[in-house]
């Protein structure tokens, strides 16, 4: 079992373009959510997707959208990078229904 | 709105010995909490987690509690080696919400 598993590890933008990240479930789950982690802080929920929708959103502008594919793997874009996007981003996956999160190792966003 | 508060922020121990880390959450409406390790720059790995319906779990040297009356979860670490050192995150569930609220972490070191 792979886990969860997201790419890349690392990426160095410039202000002002845009980046997809991307995210792939671990087996067997079929919800995938997406946090931002600043440094020193606790992770803030973005989003969730399931059957290739958005169910719940956090306290992030449009800037940040998202895509889920039939195979449940999913996307994260962000446009207009601003300098304060610079982060961790981390994708959790679970069975639609379960409890337990797990979590990928997360890419490091730096924007320059 | 939920908050999760950890104390303390970073904690220091001789190796051998057993620790607690403290988390509280404002509403005592959740579904479950769950405790993470994360290793510096890298994703949360899954700990423990504890239903609303339960009082702890154990896992190995790990022992997590639930007061949800109180809004109060400890995390146990028995006889801590320098392996253990890592920031630890709690993260409740609320009801009615699909996602995770963190609290900012405890930065562990274990002096060998």
């Amino acid at each position: 079992d792979a886990g969860v598993t997201q790419s890349p590890t690392h990426l160095i933008k410039t202000r002002g373009q845009q980046v997809t990240l991307r995210c792939s479930p671990k087996s067997g789950h079929d919800t995938v959510s997406w946090y931002q982690q600043a440094l020193g802080q606790g992770p803030q929920f973005i989003f969730q997707y399931y059957e290739e929708e958005e169910r719940q959103r956090g306290n992030f502008p449009d800037r940040f959208s998202g895509h889920q594919f039939p195979n449940y793997s999913s996307e994260l874009n962000v446009n207009a990078l601003l300098l304060g996007d610079s982060a961790l981003y981390l994708c959790a996956s679970r069975p639609w229904g379960g409890t337990e999160a797990f979590f990928g190792q997360g890419t490091r966003l730096t924007v320059v | 709105k939920q908050e999760v508060t950890q104390i303390p922020a970073a904690l220091s121990v001789p190796e051998g010995e057993n620790l607690v880390l403290n988390c509280s959450f404002t509403d005592s409406a959740i579904y479950n909490l769950q405790w993470f390790r994360q290793d510096p720059g890298k994703g949360l790995t899954s700990l423990l987690l504890i239903q609303s319906s339960q009082r702890e779990q154990t896992s190995g040297r790990l022992n997590a509690s639930l007061d949800k009356s109180s809004g109060r979860s400890t995390l146990y670490i028995a006889a801590s080696q320098p392996g253990d050192s890592a920031t630890y995150l709690c993260a409740v569930n609320s009801a009615g919400s699909y996602q995770l609220t963190f609290g900012k972490g405890t930065k562990l070191s274990v002096i060998p």
